[in-house]
């Protein structure tokens, strides 16, 4: 079975700093990936997702994550954090070669953001 | 062009009643899927749901957990005779036919068992 491991429970950066949230998977074949954000409250919104092709995905607020298969990684930048980012992060992973649609999520970053 | 749908926001209910969470996916979505959040932890696959059929249910408690999708209406997930246990965020997320399976998510409905 897929795993999922966020092993940044919590990070403080200061607005304007760049940002990198980590995400590793434990998977067999190449899996779909995901990065939601949650905010106090709220659902899930969907940051951005890679199914195959380029290994650098563009999402939405100025997010990216490069997918690295030597790694098993799928870390979430942002070059430029706004105050506006104080969230909750998820890594989430769906199975490509299963048909299985149900997601294995992380346990989640929480972000703070520093004026 | 509204997105998926969750009733109630919260719930509040004591020790041995029932607890019904509603969800209406996105129009023109017909995969529903639930997951339960609980304190502290990130979300885990519950249920999945299309009109009338559930496809898979490997995540769902063996007792007191059922769930349902008709023809007609929204998904329901009922919880009977509640415990402490279960007090927790239950999400709902809705997907198209579309072989990409992208879920996007409701607000959820927090329970609370008193």
């Amino acid at each position: 079975a897929q795993s999922v491991t966020q092993p940044d429970i919590h990070i403080t950066v200061s607005e304007g700093a760049s940002l990198e949230l980590r995400c590793n998977y434990s998977y067999g074949a190449t899996p779909y990936l995901f990065w939601y954000v949650q905010s106090p409250g709220q659902g899930l919104q969907l940051l951005l997702k890679y199914f195959s092709g380029d290994t650098l995905v563009q999402g939405i607020k100025g997010f990216e994550a490069e997918f690295k298969r030597s790694q098993s990684s799928f870390n979430l930048r942002k070059p430029s954090v706004h105050w506006s980012d104080a969230a909750e992060y998820f890594c989430a992973v769906g199975e490509s070669d299963t048909g299985r649609r149900a997601l294995t999520f992380g346990s989640g970053t929480r972000l703070q953001v520093q004026p | 062009n509204a997105g998926v749908m969750q009733n109630p926001r919260h719930l509040v209910r004591r020790r041995g009643q029932e607890a019904r969470l509603r969800c209406s996916p996105m129009k023109g979505h017909s995969h529903v899927y639930w997951y339960r959040q609980l304190p502290e932890e990130g979300l885990k696959f519950m249920v999945y749901l299309q009109k009338e059929n559930i496809i898979d249910e490997s995540g769902m408690p063996k007792e007191r957990f059922s769930a349902e999708f008709p023809k007609e209406g929204p998904s329901i997930l009922r919880i009977q005779q509640v415990v402490r246990g279960d007090s927790a965020a239950y999400f709902c997320a809705s997907s198209s036919t579309g072989g990409e399976n992208i879920q996007y998510f409701g607000a959820g409905t927090r329970l609370s068992v008193l």
